[in-house]
């Protein structure tokens, strides 16, 4: 199976922070690449997939880039409502797998 | 509207089974391949399960394989997950999700249904 890491764990940040996320895969997966967000008691959301396209309805400040082993999701400019666990996912091969995810809260 | 809705969940004793389904809405649910993933309390995401539109190819993970048997009834719209044999560690809030076509992104994701398996 292909074990995906994160990093930070977590980060507290304030409103109009820039935050980047890192996720990196053990072994290649091209762009297979999504990222979810997940608010507490709520199902996770589709942000970006393969690796830098934008969900649609997704502010622009989310963007994520990378492939191979090692991608980001930046946010340009945090905004209250996108205080929530981030978690990336590969879709390259069975079984998909996430990330353990990476809290963002407030600073 | 795109709505997935599952229910099924409860209070079940280890060693019990329980039946999970997932009504679909506001798409053609014959033409996609469907999922269940789970997330025990406070803890991360994990994939269980995967089925293709026409129930051709099917996939769990190997912490279930042989005690989930996940199905689907295109005429109803419906996604189910057969548990059984069910462990104090299978205790989450289950979640059924569709795939995008042809990719295992995951988009949309259902309100999903608490499962606790406890004596």
């Amino acid at each position: 199976d292909i074990q995906m890491t994160q990093s930070p764990s977590s980060v507290s940040a304030s409103v109009g922070d820039r935050v980047t996320i890192t996720c990196r895969a053990s072994q290649g997966i091209s762009s297979w690449l999504a990222w979810y967000q997940q608010k507490p008691g709520k199902a996770p959301k589709l942000l970006i997939y393969a690796a830098s396209s934008l969900q649609s309805g997704v502010p622009s400040r989310f963007s994520g880039s990378g492939s191979g082993t090692d991608f980001t999701l930046t946010i340009s400019s945090l905004q209250p409502e996108d205080f929530a666990t981030y978690y990336c996912q590969q879709a390259n091969s069975f079984p998909p797998t996430f990330g353990p995810g990476t809290k963002v809260d407030i600073k | 509207e795109v709505q997935l809705v599952e229910s099924g969940g409860g209070l079940v004793k280890p060693g019990g089974s329980l039946r999970l389904s997932c009504a679909a809405s506001g798409f053609t649910f014959s033409s996609y391949s469907m999922n269940w993933v789970r997330q025990a309390p406070g803890k991360g995401l994990e994939w269980v399960s995967s089925i293709s539109s026409s129930s051709s190819y099917i996939y769990y993970a190997d912490s279930v394989k042989g005690r989930f048997t996940i199905s689907r009834d295109n005429a109803k719209n419906s996604l189910y997950l057969q548990m059984n044999s069910l462990r104090a560690e299978d205790t989450a809030v289950y979640y059924c999700a569709r795939a995008r076509t042809g990719t295992n992104w995951f988009d949309p994701w259902g309100q999903g249904t608490l499962v606790t398996v406890s004596s």
